[in-house]
């Protein structure tokens, strides 16, 4: 199993570009989501799915789009991005939100700049 | 381990030692806690978690006690090796949806 990926690793952005952040897993992982970290600061949840057709909005969604089409895909759309979207994204997958010995994968990261 | 600012609070220790790493969680609706392990330029590492009706698990050489009474969590890691090192962060699930992350402890470890 390759886990989580993420693609790009890095990116740098203009102010008002659009660009998609790849997300897959290869687990069966029901729940996916995303996150996104600052400089000192713990992951913050941007969106979530707890399966293939539904997703939610997590803590601070404005200015990010998803989608859950297939079990494995939760990619992650800035529509027009902003210097304040400047982090550091993860994913993650779990197979169910809640369990005992419940694991939350992450992917290794994608590293935006937006100037 | 509460960060102010951009600082994370950070906790050095000698190799060997026991390390315990604090965590005050804010909401006492929480159903269930998570310690992640981020080693620098990674995605966070599962360590350990326990669910709201415990007080105290233990995997290896990490244990995690829950105090809800003060809305604490902690963890604790024996004979702490340099390989140990990286930022600490505790989560809580709440409502079986969301995992909210606080904001992390940096852990040294000097051989």
């Amino acid at each position: 199993n390759a886990g989580v990926t993420q693609t790009p690793k890095f990116q740098v952005l203009k102010t008002g570009q659009s660009m998609t952040l790849q997300c897959a897993q290869d687990m069966n992982h029901e729940y996916m989501s995303w996150y996104r970290q600052d400089p000192g600061m713990g992951l913050r949840l941007i969106h979530y799915s707890v399966g293939a057709g539904i997703t939610d909005q997590g803590e601070v969604p404005n200015g990010y789009n998803v989608s859950r089409s297939t079990t494995e895909d939760f990619p992650l759309r800035l529509l027009s991005a902003a210097p304040s979207q400047t982090s550091v994204y993860f994913c993650a997958s779990s197979p169910n939100v809640v369990a005992v010995n419940n694991e939350q994968f992450f992917g290794p990261g994608t590293r935006l700049t937006v100037l | 381990g509460e960060s102010v600012g951009l600082h994370l609070p950070t906790l050095s220790v000698q190799e060997g030692d026991n390390s315990i790493i604090n965590c005050a969680y804010s909401n006492s609706a929480s159903d269930y806690f998570i310690w992640y392990k981020q080693e620098s330029g990674k995605g966070p590492q599962f360590i350990i978690d326990i669910r709201s009706n415990m007080d105290k698990r233990q995997g290896q050489r990490v244990t995690v006690l829950l105090n809800k009474t003060v809305k604490h969590l902690s963890l604790q890691i024996a004979a702490t090796q340099p390989g140990d090192s990286a930022v600490y962060f505790c989560a809580e699930i709440r409502g079986y949806s969301t995992l909210t992350f606080g904001k992390g402890t940096m852990l040294l470890v000097s051989p």
